[in-house]
C-alpha cells in the first residue's frame, strides 16, 4: 500500500516549457487535490476533483490544467511554465468529498522554472 | 476574508520540555480547524482536527489542541518534546460557510538535546 505517489520528485524547466506532474493513489479515494507550497505561505489549493469525472478550480488555478484520468490518477499540467511557478507541488486524496475528511498527501514534486 | 495566523515561524525547545505552537483564526463563526505536520522532504500528515465536538482534541504522537472560541485560538501542545517531533507544523481552517482550506504559514519546531 503506497498511499499517494507523485512523479517526478524533482524537475527543472526553462520558461515556456510544458510538463505534466503525475499523481496516483491506491486507497480507493474519491477526491483528489493539487496544492503548491511556497516559503512562508503555507499550502494553496490549485485544483481539486471531488469525484471521478469532475474537476474544480481552487485558490490559484491560473497557468495550470488538470485531468482526472480515472479514480486513481489526477495529473497537473503546466502548459507554458513561468518562474512564478517555481514551487513544491503536493497531491492529496481523501475518501469522500467532504472537506473535513482527512487528506493524505504525497511526498511532493520540487519544480524550478528558470 | 478568512485568515490563519501562526505566531513564530521558528520555535526551539529542549527535549522533554513543553511544546506550544500557536494558531489564531479570524472568523466570527468558528471554522473547522486542523493541525498538520510536515517532516523534511515529506508531504503533510494530519495530527488532529476540530469539527465542533469536544473542544480539547487529542491527536497522534501525544499532541493535543484546545479550541477556545473567546480567544479565536487553536494552539497545539505536547507535554514533553521528543527529538522526533522536529518538523514543520501547519494550522489550517475551513470556514463553515464554504469549502476551502486556508493554511497558516507554518512553524518550524526545533528540538534540542
Amino acid at each position: 500500500n503506497a498511499g499517494v505517489t507523485q512523479t517526478p520528485k524533482f524537475q527543472v524547466l526553462k520558461t515556456g516549457q510544458s510538463m505534466t506532474l503525475q499523481c496516483a493513489q491506491d486507497m480507493n479515494h474519491n477526491s483528489m487535490y493539487w496544492y503548491r507550497q511556497d516559503p512562508g505561505m503555507g499550502l494553496r489549493l490549485i485544483y481539486y476533483s471531488a469525484s471521478e469525472g469532475t474537476t474544480d478550480k481552487g485558490e490559484v488555478p491560473n497557468g495550470y490544467n488538470v485531468s482526472r484520468l480515472n479514480k486513481r490518477e489526477f495529473s497537473l499540467r503546466l502548459e507554458s511554465a513561468a518562474p512564478s511557478q517555481t514551487s513544491v507541488y503536493f497531491c492529496a486524496s481523501s475518501e469522500a468529498a467532504g472537506w473535513t475528511d482527512t487528506q493524505y498527501f504525497g511526498p511532493g514534486t520540487r519544480l524550478t522554472v528558470l | 476574508a478568512q485568515s490563519v495566523t501562526q505566531l513564530g515561524s521558528h520555535v526551539s525547545v529542549s527535549e522533554g520540555a513543553l511544546v506550544l505552537l500557536r494558531c489564531n483564526y479570524s472568523s466570527s463563526v468558528p471554522p473547522y480547524l486542523f493541525w498538520y505536520v510536515q517532516y523534511p522532504n515529506q508531504g503533510l500528515q494530519l495530527l488532529l482536527k476540530y469539527t465542533s465536538a469536544a473542544t480539547l482534541v487529542k491527536g497522534i504522537n501525544g499532541f493535543e489542541a484546545e479550541f477556545k472560541k473567546s480567544e479565536t485560538s487553536f494552539h497545539l501542545t505536547k507535554p514533553s518534546a521528543h527529538m522526533s517531533d522536529a518538523a514543520e507544523y501547519f494550522c489550517a481552517v475551513i470556514p463553515r460557510s464554504f469549502n476551502k482550506f486556508y493554511f497558516g504559514s507554518g512553524t518550524k519546531l526545533n528540538v534540542k538535546p
